[in-house]
């Protein structure tokens, strides 16, 4: 199956800093990008789609100012976790889609961030 | 109660076992998902159908439309296969591959 990577694979900030994940796909263009987040022994949540080249689609209850997503090309996507503070500490993850009705998503491999 | 339903929550089984996972949903979909998740939290996406039977390997899942039910199965389980099993749909029109709901998913583990 096509890849997506993640870096960093996990982070440690403090309060108050911000955090910047990137997601790539490396063999495929992902015409659209997903971010989600998991907390522990909780099911993934989707946090936001984003199409490359224009802004991200939030779902409800999901700061677009706090989680700050920007897909400047068809293999890269990044959030930025701003002012982060300990209860954003979680795994996330990005999966992308090339398109097409039969395509599926492809995972990243998740990054874990701890804010102390 | 949860759109995206699995059981078992956790499921033990001996090397070589045939393993049987379960999954129903509530809503309409254009397709279901069944995902891998490793310890170290990667994801890998082992089938998406919406309709009948796929076969990779060991495994095969299957969808049953009109009962909103799917199966996933395990033949020959080997230690390899412990790992957390999620299923997820897409809902909305075929082909709108955004908005998954996934289930809590089912640990497995397989011991030698």
């Amino acid at each position: 199956g096509a890849v997506v990577s993640q870096h960093p694979s996990r982070v440690i900030c403090k309060s108050g800093t911000s955090v910047k994940i990137e997601c790539r796909s490396l063999d495929f263009q992902a015409t659209t990008m997903f971010w989600y987040r998991q907390f522990p022994k909780q099911s993934l949540m989707l946090m936001a789609t984003s199409n490359e080249g224009s802004k991200a689609t939030y779902e409800q209850g999901v700061e677009k100012d706090k989680f700050l997503i920007n897909h400047a090309s068809l293999t890269l996507s990044t959030l930025t976790v701003t002012s982060a503070h300990p209860e954003d500490s979680s795994f996330y993850i990005c999966s992308g889609h090339a398109g097409g009705v039969q395509e599926t998503q492809y995972f990243g491999p998740g990054t874990r961030l701890l804010v102390l | 109660k949860n759109e995206v339903e699995q059981s078992p929550q956790n499921l033990t089984a001996q090397e070589g076992e045939f393993i049987t996972i379960n999954c129903s949903y509530s809503v309409g979909i254009s397709a279901l998902h069944w995902l891998q998740q490793h310890p170290g939290g990667g994801i890998v996406s082992l089938f998406m159908l919406s309709s009948g039977k796929k076969k990779h390997g060991r495994l095969i899942a299957t969808i049953n439309i009109q009962e909103k039910h799917s199966s996933l199965h395990i033949t020959a389980s080997h230690p390899r296969d412990s790992a957390v099993y999620i299923c997820a749909v897409s809902k909305g029109r075929e082909g709108s591959q955004g908005n998954l709901i996934f289930g809590k998913g089912t640990k497995l583990s397989v011991k030698p």
